[in-house]
């Protein structure tokens, strides 16, 4: 398993300025995935990031408004750009267990509320 | 990737058994079937992945019947504790495959 931790857990930004959150796996780990889930809502993929290479962002995510850095296997980080309150959501990574089974463990997730 | 269908809520007692079914009719053959469970304020949790017939584990049981194109969560004599969202997702057990979550079925449990 791996142990998965986030900062800050929460936030409150004004419109217009960035925020950057931070996701720390206790592990080595060759992918990390973002994630965003609006009040009440489910889950979606940002992007995939993969150490050494350039992240890969889903239809709907762009790296200008949330660019994505991965120095290194235990470490990535998400910036959410020129926040709008729309913007306003709970931040997740997750990284994949490569010991057979391939599920994910999550981060507890940073909660956003741009205003 | 194959599109689930979940009930929206699903309502229980404690003590009671609760099974959530999922529709996934376009699933692939390299498909594999995940639940996840998600309190509130925290990142979803792993909770039972299977393939084929039935699997269980100390948490929950999966059926899946041998056409495979939907598939039941049990969950025996719920608790309080139980109370949360719970997913259904379908895709390929590859290494790097990032998780598609559909909306879930979120399960209330009263005393």
């Amino acid at each position: 398993s791996a142990v998965i931790s986030q900062k800050p857990s929460r936030d409150i930004c004004q419109r217009g300025t960035s925020l950057t959150i931070q996701c720390q796996v206790d592990s080595q780990v060759t992918m990390m995935f973002w994630y965003r889930q609006q009040p009440g809502q489910s889950l979606t993929l940002i992007a995939t990031a993969n150490q050494g290479s350039e992240a890969t962002y889903e239809s709907g995510f762009v790296i200008d408004k949330f660019p994505i850095s991965r120095p290194n296997l235990t470490f990535s980080t998400l910036t959410v750009s020129n926040l709008s309150p729309e913007d306003s959501s709970i931040y997740l990574c997750s990284v994949e267990d490569l010991q057979g089974s391939y599920e994910q463990y999550f981060g507890p997730g940073t909660r956003l509320t741009v205003t | 990737l194959a599109k689930t269908t979940q009930p929206i809520s699903m309502d229980s007692y404690e003590g009671q058994e609760v099974n959530i079914t999922c529709s996934h009719n376009n699933i692939a053959t390299n498909d594999y079937i995940t639940w996840y469970q998600q309190f509130p304020s925290q990142g979803p949790r792993f909770i039972i992945q299977g393939y084929k017939t039935k699997v269980t584990n100390e948490v929950a049981s999966l059926f899946i019947p041998a056409d495979r194109k939907s598939s039941t969560l049990s969950l025996p004599r719920v608790s309080l504790s139980d109370t949360a969202v719970y997913y259904c997702l379908v895709g390929d057990d590859q290494a790097g495959t990032a998780l598609i979550f559909g909306k879930g079925t979120t399960l209330s449990v009263s005393s």
